[in-house]
């Protein structure tokens, strides 16, 4: 089975803090993604990597960076938090396009 | 318009019952849709995905896609209270991000 661990479930910061969310998959899967998940939106794709050292945009980059500097590894870096970046964070890897992606236990993160 | 639609919920069934859900998406390109389970504070865990036209059927859960009426549903048939959460659809885009409906939150009654 996949496995992907992202290392805190619960997260509290503050605003203006640097915050660092990790992800580990275990299945040596090109691609990995970050979402974050709020009521009544879904998931919406913050950044994607298909490739040590590659990231693409998805559809939320804004306040938002990523780090990819090994395969089984996928960070994501809120520059300076802010309240309205209080949400779960989902990441997700998967070998292909097609094939299904595969979700981490989450991380609720919130920003007082 | 979203990309990925869902019929809004929340769905109550009687234990037993067949639940019904469904989801239309914009993007004719899409080739492959997935459902995925979400019970309440867990991420989502994969069910079924379909890429062809017709039905595919896994166990109690039955996907059906029809890529001309851009629809797929998911029938749940005997459903048991453990079936009770929110689903999820998503399709692949052309550019091979997945675009996700906000889910319907099936409740089975015992």
């Amino acid at each position: 089975d996949v496995k992907v661990t992202q290392s805190s479930r619960y997260l509290v910061k503050r605003t203006g803090e640097k915050v660092f969310l990790e992800c580990v998959q275990d299945m040596d899967h090109e691609n990995m993604f970050w979402y974050r998940q709020d009521p009544g939106l879904g998931l919406r794709l913050i950044y994607f990597s298909y490739d040590v050292k590659m990231k693409e945009k998805g559809d939320i980059p804004e306040g938002y960076s990523v780090s990819r500097e090994k395969k089984e590894r996928f960070s994501l870096i809120l520059e300076s938090a802010s309240t309205n970046q209080t949400s779960m964070y989902l990441c997700a890897s998967t070998q292909g396009a097609d094939q299904p992606q595969h979700f981490g236990d989450g991380t609720r993160l919130s920003i007082l | 318009q979203k990309e990925v639609e869902q019929n809004s919920g929340p769905l109550s069934v009687p234990e037993g019952a067949i639940a019904s859900l469904n989801c239309t998406y914009s993007d004719r390109g899409s080739q492959s849709f997935f459902w995925y389970r979400q019970y309440s504070g867990k991420s989502p865990e994969l069910i079924m995905f379909i890429y062809s036209n017709g039905d595919k059927e896994d166990g109690r859960f039955t996907a059906q896609l029809n890529k001309a009426s851009q629809y797929v549903s998911l029938l749940i048939r005997d459903s048991q209270p453990s079936d009770s959460a929110t689903y999820l659809c998503a399709a692949r885009r052309n550019d091979y991000k997945l675009s996700f409906g906000a889910g319907t939150t099936v409740t089975v009654r015992a």
